[in-house]
């Protein structure tokens, strides 16, 4: 089955300061993998994905993420954080039957002043 | 294009009583998906359809029931609600590509 674990539930950043959270997969393939942005009492809207190619993929509001086969890993970083970047962090995995989505837990990033 | 609603946006329900939840979806989207948040477990699929008329379990079907008799609607029922059912509610569609679209949620309270 595959699962999707993201390091550290909430994360503390200065404004300006680079942002990099976590995130882990587990799967038998290499999945596609999607990072997930949702602002306070809002839905989740897509940041970036990784399908095949590149494994270093570019998103909106400048971040980024590099799929290491290696280390089974998705991470996503920001060179410098903006106060508008303040949110919850969902990274997800695509399984093709039924088209699902598996998340894993969060991470909420705070960015100080 | 509204995207993808949900209605209502809170609610607030005694324990046993039944809601239904509605989701509707202007994109023409087959696949639509029921999600639950909680705090530090993201998002967990409750149920989802692959398209008109069909509906199958998610990871946390137990207490809900679906409905998908029109395309663009997904509703989602709790007949006798329980305080764990306290949660944020989420829809979801997709066309059938990988990338999903997520509605608003929706804040729901059982007492």
């Amino acid at each position: 089955a595959q699962s999707v674990t993201q390091l550290g539930s909430h994360v503390s950043v200065s404004e300006g300061a680079l942002v990099l959270l976590r995130c882990n997969y587990s799967s038998s393939v290499p999945p596609y993998l999607f990072w997930y942005v949702q602002y306070p009492n809002q839905g989740l809207q897509l940041l970036l994905k990784y399908t095949t190619g590149a494994t270093l993929v570019k998103g909106i509001n400048g971040f980024e993420a590099e799929f290491k086969k290696s280390e089974t890993s998705f991470h996503l970083t920001k060179p410098s954080a903006h106060m508008s970047d303040a949110a919850e962090y969902f990274c997800a995995s695509y399984k093709a039957a039924g088209n699902k989505l598996t998340f894993g837990g969060g991470t909420r990033v705070l960015v100080k002043p | 294009n509204a995207g993808v609603t949900q209605t209502p946006k809170f609610r607030v329900l005694k324990t046993g009583q039944s809601m239904t939840l509605l989701c509707a979806q202007d994109m023409n989207h087959e696949y639509m998906y029921w999600y639950r948040q909680d705090p530090g477990m993201g998002l967990r699929l409750i149920h989802y359809s692959v398209g008109e008329g069909t509906t199958a379990k998610g990871e946390v079907p137990d207490g809900y029931n679906v409905s998908r008799l029109k395309k663009q609607n997904f509703l989602l029922g709790l007949e006798s609600a329980a305080p764990s059912q306290t949660s944020v509610y989420f829809c979801a569609s997709t066309s059938g590509t990988d990338t999903q679209y997520f509605g608003p949620g929706t804040r729901l309270t059982v007492l």
